[in-house]
Formats: structure tokens, sequence, C-alpha cells
């Protein structure tokens, strides 16, 4: 079956630090893949789209890479903050009905 | 930018209730979704639409329905409500092409008694 996965444990860094979060999948090949922010109780955030002939993508602190080789995207925050303290959500079509399947998210904490 | 406004933040109902969540967008999207979020299971697609009176099922239709009458708006129906619809509702909208990300309303908590 088709999964989609990222690490459930929370990342811990120091403030300043690039954080690294990752997103594989298997079974599938999707033509993009997207990530969002999500804050408690809030809904998500859309962060980047990068598509499958699109090694990488950035956008200000933000870095994702997209190996269709491998089925797995990094997603990069360059000199985090505490205030990127949030669950980061990668989610990629893999339906074929353009709809989005979600990945359960990672919980970044950034401390001062 | 685009909103999405969800009509309640927090709703309680009774088990066996008929249960109506609104979700209006500004920006005449094509696209609406609703989906549930629970612990450890991630969000789940429950129905789409992709224009007005069209409807499609998503991954956890059991148990809902859903209309959509006028473009900026889909509702989600819970026909007799269950305990476990106790949820975090979250509705989407998207511009036509899958090019776009989504952009999410602030949800409503559900809680079923």
């Amino acid at each position: 079956s088709q999964k989609i996965e990222q690490n459930s444990e929370a990342l811990n860094i120091q403030e300043g630090k690039t954080a690294t979060l990752t997103c594989n999948y298997t079974n599938y090949s999707p033509a993009y893949l997207q990530w969002y922010r999500q804050d408690p109780g809030r809904g998500p955030v859309f962060l980047l789209l990068i598509r499958e002939n699109e090694k990488e993508k950035r956008k200000e602190r933000l870095k994702v890479t997209f190996d269709t080789t491998l089925k797995q995207s990094l997603f990069h925050i360059t000199a985090s903050q505490p205030a990127d303290s949030a669950t980061y959500l990668c989610a990629l079509d893999i339906s074929g009905y353009s709809t989005l399947t979600f990945g359960k998210g990672t919980m970044l904490l950034v401390s001062p | 930018d685009v909103k999405v406004t969800q009509s309640s933040r927090y709703l309680v109902k009774r088990t066996g209730e008929k249960v109506f969540l609104e979700c209006v967008q500004d920006m005449d999207h094509e696209n609406m979704f609703w989906y549930r979020q629970d612990p450890g299971l991630g969000l789940r697609l429950i129905y789409f639409s992709y224009d007005v009176k069209m409807k499609e099922k998503g991954d956890i239709p059991e148990g809902y329905s859903v209309s959509r009458e006028k473009k900026e708006r889909f509702s989600l129906i819970l026909e007799s409500a269950s305990t476990n619809q106790t949820s975090m509702y979250l509705c989407a909208s998207r511009q036509g092409s899958s090019n776009y990300g989504y952009t999410f309303g602030s949800g409503t908590r559900l809680t079923v008694v």
C-alpha cells in the first residue's frame, strides 16, 4: 500500500542551527510534493511545492529537495528561530485525483 | 490573501444529532476539501469537490455527506453523529490547477457526547 513516512519523534535543535526534516514515500511516483506548517489547534499553512523535475527549491530560509529515485524529500530551515517551532507536514497526490495525502508530520522544537 | 472560514471553532453535539459544518472561501477557488485530523492518524480526506454541485468521496466518507450549492461554500454533514466522529475537522480550498497549495481554515473541533 502507498505510504508517506515522516519521523514521528520530535526534532529538537538550538536556535541558529539548520533543521532538516525527512519525508519518505513508497509505491508511487508523484508529480509534485508539498510541505506545510501546522501550529497547535490551527489549520496547516502551505509553504512550498516542488515538482518531480525540480531537484531543489528555496524560499527565504527554507529549502526543499526532491529525490524521485530515493523517493525522499528533505526540508531544511536554515538559521532556525524559536518561532519556527511547529509541526511540519509533507503531502503528495497519491490518489491520482489531484487530492493530497498527508504524512503524519514531524514536530520541530527550536530552543533559544 | 485567500481566506477560508469555518463557521465554528468548537462544537459539542449529542450522539444521533445531525451536524452541519460550514466552510466558505472568498477567492473563487474551484476545488474544496474536507479533512479530519486525529492524533496518530494525521489528516484524512473525507470528501472533495471540483465544482458546484459536484462531489467525490475521499478515503473515509462513511457517515458523512457534503453539499456544494454555491462555489464559495462547501458543507460537511454528519447525518447521525457518533462518538467516533469526535475530531478536528479542516476545510481547504485550492485554485483549479494542482500546481497550487491548499489554503486551510482554522478548523472546527467537534466533540460528540
